[in-house]
C-alpha cells in the first residue's frame, strides 16, 4: 500500500465548476499536508501549507485536512481555464531532520472554457 | 518563479554512462532536496542536504550521490545511468523544516 493515495484522474469540467480534489494517507505521522500545481515540463509550484486538521483559505483554494480519517481536500472554486494542470497533494511527518515530502501521483485537471 | 534554478533544462545519456545535475537555492536557503519524477508518478525523495551534510534519504541505491556547496548551490550525481533512471529530477529549497520550493526540473533520457 502506498503511503498517499491520489486519483489520476484525469478530471475534466466546465468553467466556472467548483473541483474538488482528495488525497488518502495512512501514516498517522503526518502532520504537514501541501497542495502542488505543476503545469506541463514544469516543476511543482505550491498552491496550499497547511498543519494539522482544519481548513484554510487563499482566495479561490481552499485545503481541508481531517487527520481522524487521513483525508485532504483542495476545493477550487470558480475554476478558470489556467488552472489546467496536474494538482498533486504531498505531506511529510515534521520539521526536524529530513523533512521529506510524500507525493500522491496527481490528479489531471482540464478545465474547459 | 521560486528562484530555484536547475541546469540542464534537458539531457541524453547512454546506460552505463555518469551524469551530473545541477540546482542553485532560493537566496538564504540552506536545505536542498533531491526528487525523482517518473512519467505520471508523483515526485519520489531522493535525499536532503543541510549545510553541506547529508539530513536524510530515500529508497535510492549508493549509486545517486549528491553535494551542497557554501553558497547553497547542490548536485546530484548518478553513476552507471540505467533506463529507469529516465525521469524528471527536481530539487527544492527551503529553511530547514520549512515549505520547499522547486525548481523547474532537468529532464533526463536514458538510452
Amino acid at each position: 500500500q502506498k503511503e498517499v493515495e491520489q486519483d489520476p484522474g484525469p478530471l475534466s469540467v466546465p468553467e466556472g465548476a467548483i473541483v474538488s480534489l482528495n488525497c488518502t494517507y495512512s501514516n498517522s505521522a503526518f502532520q504537514y499536508f501541501m497542495w502542488y500545481r505543476q503545469y506541463s515540463r514544469k516543476g511543482p509550484e505550491l498552491l496550499m501549507y497547511t498543519y494539522s486538521s482544519g481548513n484554510k483559505e487563499d482566495g479561490r483554494f481552499t485545503a481541508q485536512v481531517d487527520k481522524s480519517s487521513k483525508y485532504i481536500s483542495l476545493f477550487i472554486r470558480d475554476s478558470q481555464p489556467s488552472d489546467s494542470a496536474t494538482y498533486l497533494c504531498a505531506m511529510s511527518a515534521g520539521r526536524t531532520g529530513a523533512n521529506n515530502l510524500f507525493f500522491g501521483t496527481g490528479t489531471r485537471l482540464t478545465v474547459i472554457p | 518563479e521560486t528562484g530555484v534554478t536547475q541546469s540542464p533544462t534537458h539531457l541524453i545519456k547512454t546506460r552505463g554512462q555518469q551524469v551530473t545535475l545541477r540546482c542553485s537555492s532560493q537566496s538564504g536557503h540552506n536545505t536542498v532536496s533531491w526528487y525523482q519524477q517518473a512519467l505520471g508518478q508523483g515526485p519520489q525523495f531522493i535525499f536532503q542536504y543541510y549545510r553541506e551534510e547529508e539530513n536524510g534519504r530515500g529508497n535510492f541505491p549508493p549509486r545517486f550521490s549528491g553535494l551542497q556547496f557554501p553558497n547553497y548551490s547542490s548536485e546530484l550525481n548518478v553513476n552507471a545511468l540505467e533506463l529507469d533512471d529516465s525521469a524528471l529530477y527536481l530539487c527544492a529549497s527551503s529553511l530547514v523544516g520549512d515549505e520547499q520550493y522547486f525548481g523547474p526540473g532537468t529532464r533526463l533520457t536514458v538510452t
